[in-house]
């Protein structure tokens, strides 16, 4: 069956790091997104991808950046972790254009101290 | 922008209850609604969609109809079981978005036996 895995599932680093979260999927879906998740705030969109070699911002990119150099990776990259960045991070994949139903891993919670 | 708007949880209910979730949303366009399930521990699934005014989704005794005139899409269950505590998230998706992706905050519910 087709999938999306996250890793890792937990993870806790301290600020100032360098942190890579990785999600890869078997859908061949073209469309990535990453998400993270905080009470009251539900989801925000941080990157997402139409392809390969293609990225965007999100509406919370600042500290973030992913790169697409094939269909089914999409890691996302915390270039200096910050205390505010601990949440539960979301891939999910959308197989094309149009408004198609999202599917998504099964997160990463990620604590920065 | 795009926005939705659903109510605040968490809402209790007992197991048999009926269950009305809110959801509200704003676009400028014409867009496909959705909700989202979401178990603990795990991460979103697609509960049911819609995709026109009128259309009604539904999936595993959940329902819901696209309501363009009062830009609702609420979501209603006539029997819960506990099985159905999780978080519910409506969303949105149109081409004004460049069919990205827009959540609600997401309501909690739990269901006692």
């Amino acid at each position: 069956d087709a999938e999306i895995t996250q890793s890792p599932r937990h993870k806790i680093t301290e600020t100032g790091r360098q942190v890579t979260l990785a999600c890869h999927q078997t859908w061949n879906h073209n469309n990535m997104f990453w998400y993270r998740q905080d009470l009251g705030h539900g989801l925000r969109l941080i990157h997402y991808s139409y392809g390969v070699q293609d990225t965007n911002k999100g509406e919370v990119s600042d500290g973030y950046s992913v790169s697409r150099s094939n269909t089914e990776d999409l890691p996302l990259t915390l270039e200096s972790a910050a205390s505010s960045q601990t949440s539960v991070y979301f891939c999910a994949t959308a197989s094309g254009q149009g408004a198609q139903t999202q599917y998504f891993g099964p997160g990463t919670r990620l604590l920065v101290l | 922008g795009d926005s939705v708007t659903q109510m605040e949880g968490p809402v209790t209910l007992s197991e048999e209850a009926f269950l009305t979730i809110n959801c509200t949303y704003t676009a400028t366009g014409y867009p496909s609604l959705f909700w989202y399930v979401q178990y603990p521990g795990e991460g979103l699934q697609l509960l049911l969609k819609a995709t026109k005014a009128d259309d009604k989704g539904s999936n595993k005794g959940f329902e819901a109809t696209y309501r363009k005139e009062t830009t609702s899409f609420h979501l209603e269950k006539g029997s819960v079981q506990v099985s159905d505590s999780a978080v519910y998230f409506c969303a949105l998706s149109d081409s004004a978005g460049g069919f990205k992706t827009i959540f609600g905050a997401g309501t909690r519910l739990f269901v006692k036996a």
